[in-house]
């Protein structure tokens, strides 16, 4: 079946380490996009991607990176510089980048000790 | 700066009557909106576009409205069942913004036999 997988879908991390969390999606789709999920809070656009080798930043990419080198694969790595990083991350597809349904994975949550 | 609102307190509705939620939004143009539900600890999953021009969208037993001169978006479920229990969010897309999404904090619904 196709679908967008995420991993893990729990960490843990310390103050001070890198984390990634893995996007990988067989839909054949486009565009590929970051949100992060806090309580109380729409959803926030944190990376996306139109197309491979090309990502912009979205309104919270400070702390964050990601690479788009093949179409199903997006990553996201949490760096030490994220000042807040606990939050549940998902990742969406979209085929085209017009008005389309988004297709989000599971997610991932990141809690960090 | 952009606002979407949605209900910050759950909606309880006893079953087979109807749901209605609202999405407000402020400073913003969408040339589109989305309602999409979400399960505790899952990603969301897409419910029902409106366009700018389009007043009424219907799916099932769902219905959407989109009032852009009081700047509004009407979800509302009918007979809504104990299944229907979950959080739903409103998501904004304007012209030109490359698929981003703009999302409320959604409105969790608890349907009760």
């Amino acid at each position: 079946d196709g679908g967008i997988t995420q991993s893990p879908k729990y960490l843990f991390r310390k103050e001070g380490q890198n984390v990634t969390l893995s996007c990988e999606q067989n839909l054949n789709h486009d565009a590929m996009y970051w949100y992060r999920q806090d309580p109380g809070q729409g959803l926030r656009l944190i990376y996306y991607s139109q197309i491979v080798n090309d990502f912009q930043k979205g309104d919270i990419a400070e702390g964050y990176s990601v690479s788009r080198e093949k179409k199903e694969s997006f990553p996201l790595t949490v760096t030490s510089a994220q000042k807040n990083p606990t939050a549940f991350y998902l990742c969406a597809s979209r085929q085209g980048i017009l008005t389309g349904e988004l297709f989000f994975g599971e997610g991932s949550r990141l809690t960090v000790l | 700066s952009q606002k979407i609102e949605q209900n910050s307190e759950a909606l309880n509705i006893q079953e087979g009557k109807t749901a209605t939620l609202t999405c407000n939004y402020t400073n913003y143009s969408p040339a589109y909106l989305q309602w999409y539900r979400q399960d505790p600890g899952r990603g969301p999953v897409f419910l029902l576009l409106i366009r700018e021009n389009e007043k009424e969208k219907r799916k099932e037993r769902l219905k959407v409205t989109f009032d852009t001169t009081l700047k509004q978006s009407l979800f509302h479920i009918t007979a809504s069942q104990p299944a229907d229990s979950a959080t739903y969010l409103c998501a904004l897309g304007a012209k030109d913004s490359w698929g981003k999404l703009q999302f409320g904090a959604g409105t969790q619904v608890v349907v009760t036999p």
